[in-house]
């Protein structure tokens, strides 16, 4: 596997379930991001990561709880959802957090909750 | 507080026929600017950006950018449009200095007739 991956790509829940997203990167950077794509939206950043450190937290909603256990991955567990979260959940990657680095982005993880 | 509008969510051109996709910042320092495209079921990925050297950016695929601070503008052209271009374009700024995150406009899709 090259660059960033994500798992699963599709994932259906009911407001009660547990579940978690999983974004694995090959890139050797330390940064990693998560966005949330809405329909009719910009992409919004949720969570920043580095050097394993959580550095930016966007008030994102408590059923939303990211982990960061080591460089290479993020998980993103999700409990209690409403329908309004159903998004393409992003996650990406960057060398560091310098201004201008680029960033590299995973396919998504496209959730619905029913 | 850093912005980016783009113009239009929807542009329709004939294979062959310049594209052209509008973005307009907002930003009270000097800002660094990214232009992205997303094809359908994957993620961003860079097509150029802007951090500052010359004005006239190229990128990937064809694509090129000017940047134009008196009319806060960051506009992407393409000569000659190919049907593989049909994607979702997306604009973002950040910060020249510090740990400042990306912002990224709502996105143009970008539609290429036969």
């Amino acid at each position: 596997e090259t660059g960033v991956t994500q798992t699963p790509r599709h994932l259906v829940m009911g407001m009660t379930n547990k579940k978690s997203l999983k974004c694995e990167q090959h890139l050797g950077h330390n940064a990693m991001y998560w966005y949330k794509q809405s329909a009719k939206k910009p992409l919004e950043l949720m969570f920043v990561y580095s050097l394993e450190e959580r550095v930016e937290n966007n008030s994102v909603p408590s059923r939303f709880s990211p982990e960061c256990p080591n460089s290479s991955h993020l998980f993103l567990h999700l409990h209690t959802l409403q329908p309004e979260d159903s998004a393409l959940y992003l996650c990406a990657s960057s060398q560091d957090r310098k201004t201008g680095a680029e960033q590299y982005f995973g396919p998504g993880t496209r959730l619905t909750v029913t | 507080a850093q912005s980016v509008t783009q113009l239009g969510s929807h542009v329709s051109v004939s294979e062959g026929a310049l594209v052209l996709l509008r973005c307009n910042y907002s930003s009270s320092v000097p800002p660094y600017l990214f232009w992205y495209v997303q094809y359908p079921n994957q993620g961003l990925q860079l097509l150029l950006k802007y951090t500052s050297a010359a004005t006239l950016v190229k990128g990937i695929n064809g694509f090129e950018a000017e940047f134009k601070k008196s009319e806060t503008s960051f506009h992407l052209t393409k000569p000659s449009a190919h049907m593989s271009d049909a994607a979702e374009y997306f604009c973002a700024v950040t910060s020249f200095s510090g740990n400042t995150p990306l912002v990224f406009g709502k996105g143009t899709r970008l539609s290429v007739i036969a």
